[in-house]
């Protein structure tokens, strides 16, 4: 049974830059036709998918992010990464990270981490 | 942008209804549709991938149905674990947009 979990600083300051990890256990982030996804919500945009990188070394972006976010994988530990640079309190929100299947299914989930933009 | 509507945005019920939620997105996604199940402080949880296709060990009291535009999740028989917010996400677009909910509590 595969397992994710997210972790990362709760709090960033407003221009910084946001960095997340998720660990991923029972799966390979190399397996084939899967897509290691971010997501996010919060009580203002609900859920909003950030974007993901698949098995085939591909990245895809939400188009609204695209310019702040890199989705990245350590194959070595079994991770995959998070980067939102110039974060505003807009950012505030419980990440999450998933796996996707074929039909961009998200039928794992970590249990979200609160991160708090805030000076 | 494709917009996902949810409706209703909540709804009573009682153990053992039949509830029927809709979603409708704002231009035709075939049968990329999903739906989730979340509760308080939880992660979402797959029900139904591809608009009717039921996720490994979720109950076979949830049913979806639709494509193109309208789409249906029917619970039958609802159960006490059953109140929870539900979600539905397309996966059409590069945007995988998700509705904004319909939480279904307790009558």
């Amino acid at each position: 049974q595969v397992h994710l979990q997210e972790s990362g600083p709760g709090l960033v300051r407003p221009s910084e830059t946001l960095s997340l990890t998720c660990s991923v256990s029972g799966d390979s982030v190399n397996s084939a036709s899967n897509y290691w996804s971010w997501i996010r919500q919060s009580s203002g945009r609900g859920l909003e998918w950030i974007g993901f990188f698949s098995s085939t070394g591909s990245a895809n972006y939400n188009p609204s992010l695209k310019s702040r976010i890199t989705i990245s994988v350590d194959t070595s530990k079994n991770q995959f990464f998070l980067r939102i640079t110039s974060v505003t309190t807009a950012d505030t929100a419980i990440y999450y990270c998933a796996r996707g299947l074929p039909r961009r299914r998200l039928d794992s989930w970590g249990r979200g981490t609160l991160v708090t933009v805030s000076s | 942008d494709i917009q996902m509507t949810q409706a209703p945005s909540s709804l009573s019920a009682s153990v053992g209804d039949r509830v029927t939620l809709t979603c409708r997105a704002s231009q035709s996604i075939s049968d990329f549709l999903n739906w989730y199940q979340q509760k308080p402080g939880k992660a979402p949880q797959l029900l139904i991938y591809a608009a009717s296709s039921l996720q490994g060990g979720v109950p076979s009291r949830f049913r979806g149905t639709g494509s193109g535009t309208t789409f249906t999740l029917t619970i039958d028989n609802l159960q006490p674990d059953d109140f929870a917010t539900y979600y539905c996400q397309e996966s059409y677009t590069t945007r995988w947009t998700f509705g904004r909910g319909t939480k279904v509590e307790i009558k």
